[in-house]
């Protein structure tokens, strides 16, 4: 059966760190991964998509990549600050779905 | 601020009964799409309207239907109510029908909807 994974324990990190965050997906062949970041009791908020023949994405001091070989998408948050402290969702598109499959998020704490 | 509006904000209401959810999309997007998100499920897209029509549906119940309007605005009526039907419901909208080339969703702050 197809299935996401994002962890489910709260990562902890230091402001200034860089924070990264897992997506790990089986039995899809997504043509587009996306991550939102989601604060509590709020609607997510979209942050970025990859398409799959894109290894690398950047804005800012945001970064994913995209493994299809190893199904895998990373989320990184460079020089981390405690207003970037949120919930992070990955969300798989296949092509001729149309619809974002989410996971169920990773929580992100950082700490001044 | 998203340009998504949902209405209302909160909804207390007892089993059996049925409720009107309503999101107005961002101005200019076509697409609106509802989405429940309970704790234990995640976000489950519910279905989708393109410019009116229905055009995706996932794992939405029988109890429950959706429309869009000409004004493009869109309810999500929940009918015989369950406590499990306890979630947020979010509206997102999108200029597109999706997929192609991108699919960034505007989601709205939700309507968190309790069955007592």
């Amino acid at each position: 059966s197809q299935k996401i994974e994002q962890n489910s324990e709260a990562l902890n990190i230091q402001e200034g760190k860089t924070a990264t965050l897992t997506c790990n997906y089986t039995n899809y062949s997504p043509a587009y991964l996306q991550w939102y970041r989601q604060d509590p009791g709020r609607g997510p908020v979209f942050l970025l998509l990859i398409r799959e023949n894109e290894k690398e994405k950047r804005k800012e001091r945001l970064k994913v990549t995209f493994d299809t070989t190893l199904k895998q998408s990373l989320f990184h948050i460079t020089a981390s600050q405690p207003a970037d402290s949120a919930t992070y969702l990955c969300a798989l598109e296949s092509g001729g779905s149309y619809i974002p499959t989410f996971g169920r998020g990773t929580s992100l704490i950082v700490h001044p | 601020d998203s340009g998504v509006t949902q209405t209302p904000k909160h909804l207390i209401t007892a089993t059996g009964q049925r409720v009107t959810l309503r999101c107005s999309p961002r101005s200019g997007d076509l697409s609106v799409y509802w989405y429940q998100q309970s704790l234990d499920q995640g976000l489950q897209f519910l279905i989708q309207y393109y410019n009116g029509e229905e055009r995706a549906k996932g794992n939405i119940l029988e109890r429950f239907s959706a429309q869009q309007f000409p004004d493009l605005h869109s309810e999500l009526n929940l009918s015989s109510l369950e406590l499990g039907d306890s979630a947020l419901y979010f509206c997102a909208s999108s200029v597109g029908v999706a997929g192609g080339l991108i699919n960034e969703q505007f989601f709205g702050p939700g309507t968190r909807l309790t069955v007592l």
